[in-house]
């Protein structure tokens, strides 16, 4: 077990307003991760951290932002949530400061923008 | 660019069949690492094999093996005697040694077993 939560699991949204998913770790590792799940195309990235204040954007970063005050929480907001990102969303951490270690998931969020 | 491929977005078997996971990847990188996850049902995601570029030995865990060719490009996974339980979506993923910590995944094989 990684220690690894995602807040809330689940939340239906409409389009327009902002949300916000909380990534919660306790093991303090470095790196964190965002991805989306979505039928067809797999798991693709969205942001990650590799450290406090320290982020960059993955494939799919547009419409999304993230921080990361402090290294247990990676927060992820939909600024201005559309139809399109009606996803699973999933936190991941590497628990070594390796490249190429393994990665370790959060259980997912389910959001639904109507 | 770094790449990975799942051709077979389904495959169904009957219990006890043996299966083939195919994943077939693109890196210009010389050090990668190469990965596979498992998605029940349940939805979570459970890591199973961390492979890096210069250990093109087989592994085999229990009735899971997997086979690295660095000539082909491919990292294939073989369940043998396949079980109910081993329903799953099942992910390929690829991390580049050269400088980023980025992680690029398949698009899954979901695999049926059939009672």
């Amino acid at each position: 077990d990684a220690g690894i939560t995602q807040s809330p699991r689940h939340k239906v949204t409409e389009t327009g307003t902002p949300v916000t998913l909380r990534c919660h770790q306790t093991e303090n590792h470095r790196y964190m991760y965002w991805y989306r799940q979505d039928p067809g195309h797999g798991l693709r990235l969205i942001h990650y951290s590799y450290g406090v204040k320290d982020t960059d954007k993955g494939e799919v970063s547009d419409g999304y932002s993230v921080s990361r005050s402090k290294t247990e929480d990676f927060l992820l907001t939909l600024e201005s949530a559309t139809s399109s990102q009606t996803s699973v969303y999933f936190c991941a951490i590497t628990p070594g400061t390796s490249i190429g270690d393994e990665q370790f998931f959060g259980p997912g969020t389910r959001l639904t923008v109507l | 660019a770094q790449k990975v491929t799942q051709a077979q977005t389904e495959i169904s078997v009957v219990e006890k069949e043996d299966v083939t996971l195919d994943c077939v990847y693109e890196t210009r990188d010389t050090t990668y690492y190469l990965f596979w996850y498992k998605q029940p049902p349940s939805g979570e995601l459970v890591f199973l094999i961390r492979r890096n570029s210069f250990d093109e030995q087989n592994e085999i865990s229990g009735r899971y093996s997997w086979n690295f060719q660095k000539s082909t490009s491919s990292f294939n996974f073989t369940i043998t005697a396949s079980q109910v339980v081993d329903s799953a979506v099942y992910f390929c993923a690829l991390s580049e040694a050269s400088g980023t910590y980025k992680y690029i995944f398949g698009t899954g094989t979901r695999l049926k077993v059939l009672a």
